[in-house]
This record gives structure tokens, C-alpha cells and sequence, in this order.
């Protein structure tokens, strides 16, 4: 079936850093990525929706000078945390869909972001 | 805006009972529901799903029924097991330009030896 790997699962980074989160379909053509933040023991809460060679759509409440998107190739999508701070620690996971787009995501494992 | 409701929020049963979990959405216009299941620490893995010309679908233990006039959908875990023990998602599509997902608020289930 559809593999989607993230990268890195665990990131600690100092407050006011930026931290890069790699999402990347492994065996199809992924031309929409969709990235999720999950609080514990809540549900994942869609942050943007990440379309290849375009910019990605944010859903409302979320900046998109916080969380810069990037899906640069069919394969890949990136989400950087700029200037990270502790109400940012979250777990973030993306998923990814074909081109059929009405299918079942598939997920990614998630990445663990904590901001000291 | 769109938004799904779930309840409940939580569900303890003894091994071997049935588990029901609903889902309520508010887009007319949604015709697909997927059912993720979420382990500690692990990503949503997709069990089940059913599109809005059908009314109900079962895989083994696992079945989904779909209301598309109360716009309503249910999952149903026949002789639960201790390793149905998660948390579980409920999602009903949206297509505002770019076909996405509206998830439940999650149902963790513990399912008791």
C-alpha cells in the first residue's frame, strides 16, 4: 500500500529557532499533502492544505509566516516552524493523498516537535 | 464552518461486547467517511470507510453505517478485543476547492480482559 514517510519523529529546539519537517510519499505521486497538528488526546486539527508547485491554503487561525509550507516536487512536502516557541510543542503530521484525491489519506508518523 | 461531532468522547467495554461510536457532520455535500485508528504515539491508520451511494459496509469485525439524511455515520466493532483498544476518528470529506478532511473530536476506546 501507500507509504508517506515524516522526518524527524522526535525534534527538541530552542525557542526562537526554526525547525523543518519533511513529509514524502514513497511510492506514488502524492499532488496534495495535508499537514495536521494534534494536541494530546485531541483530534488532528488541519493547519494547511499543501498542493504541488502552488502555495499552500491555511486553514483559519493559522499563520502562514509561522508554518511555511513547501511542496516543491510530487514527492515532498516540507513544513518549517519558524521562530518556534513553547506553545508550538505539538505533534505535527502530514498525510497525502493521489491524484484520485477521495481515497483515504495516508499518514505520516508524525514528529514529535518540543520547544524549550 | 464544516465540523463533525463524536460521541462519545469515550467508551470502556468488556472484551467480547460491541462498540458504537457515532459521527454527525454538517456539510450536505459530503459523500466520503473514512474511520481512522489511532494508537498511542503512532500515526491514524485508516480501517474503514464508506461513500455516500452506500448504506452501510462491513469488513470482519468492523462495520459502518451511513444516514445521509440525518447525515449521520456509525462504526461498529462486533466481539471487541483488548487490542481495539485506541482512539478513533471519525472524517467526512469537504470539497472547498482542494478535497480535504474535517476529522471527529476522537473517541478513545479501552476495551477491558
Amino acid at each position: 500500500g501507500a507509504v508517506v514517510s515524516q522526518h524527524p519523529s522526535r525534534v527538541i529546539c530552542k525557542s526562537g529557532t526554526s525547525v523543518k519537517i519533511e513529509c514524502r510519499s514513497l511510492d506514488f505521486q502524492a499532488t496534495t499533502m495535508f499537514w495536521y497538528r494534534q494536541f494530546p488526546k485531541q483530534s488532528l486539527m488541519l493547519m494547511a492544505t499543501s498542493n504541488e508547485g502552488s502555495k499552500a491554503t491555511y486553514e483559519q487561525g493559522v499563520e502562514k509566516d509561522k508554518f511555511l509550507i513547501n511542496h516543491a516536487s510530487l514527492t515532498l512536502s516540507t513544513l518549517t516552524v519558524t521562530s518556534a516557541h513553547p506553545e508550538d510543542s505539538s505533534f505535527y503530521i502530514c498525510s497525502a493523498s493521489g491524484a484520485a484525491g477521495d481515497d483515504g489519506y495516508t499518514f505520516g508518523s508524525g514528529t514529535r516537535l518540543t520547544v524549550v | 464552518g464544516e465540523n463533525v461531532e463524536q460521541h462519545p468522547s469515550t467508551l470502556s467495554v468488556q472484551e467480547g461486547d460491541s462498540a458504537v461510536i457515532k459521527c454527525t457532520y454538517s456539510d450536505s455535500a459530503s459523500n466520503y467517511f473514512p474511520w481512522y485508528k489511532q494508537e498511542l504515539g503512532k500515526r491514524p491508520q485508516l480501517i474503514i470507510d464508506i461513500r455516500s451511494n452506500v448504506g452501510e459496509k462491513k469488513d470482519q469485525r468492523i462495520a459502518v453505517t451511513l444516514n445521509k439524511t440525518a447525515k449521520h455515520f456509525s462504526l461498529h466493532i462486533t466481539e471487541t478485543q483488548p487490542e481495539d483498544s485506541a482512539v478513533y476518528f471519525c472524517a467526512a470529506s469537504i470539497n472547498s476547492g482542494t478535497y480535504k478532511y474535517i476529522f471527529g473530536t476522537g473517541t478513545r476506546l479501552k476495551v477491558l480482559a
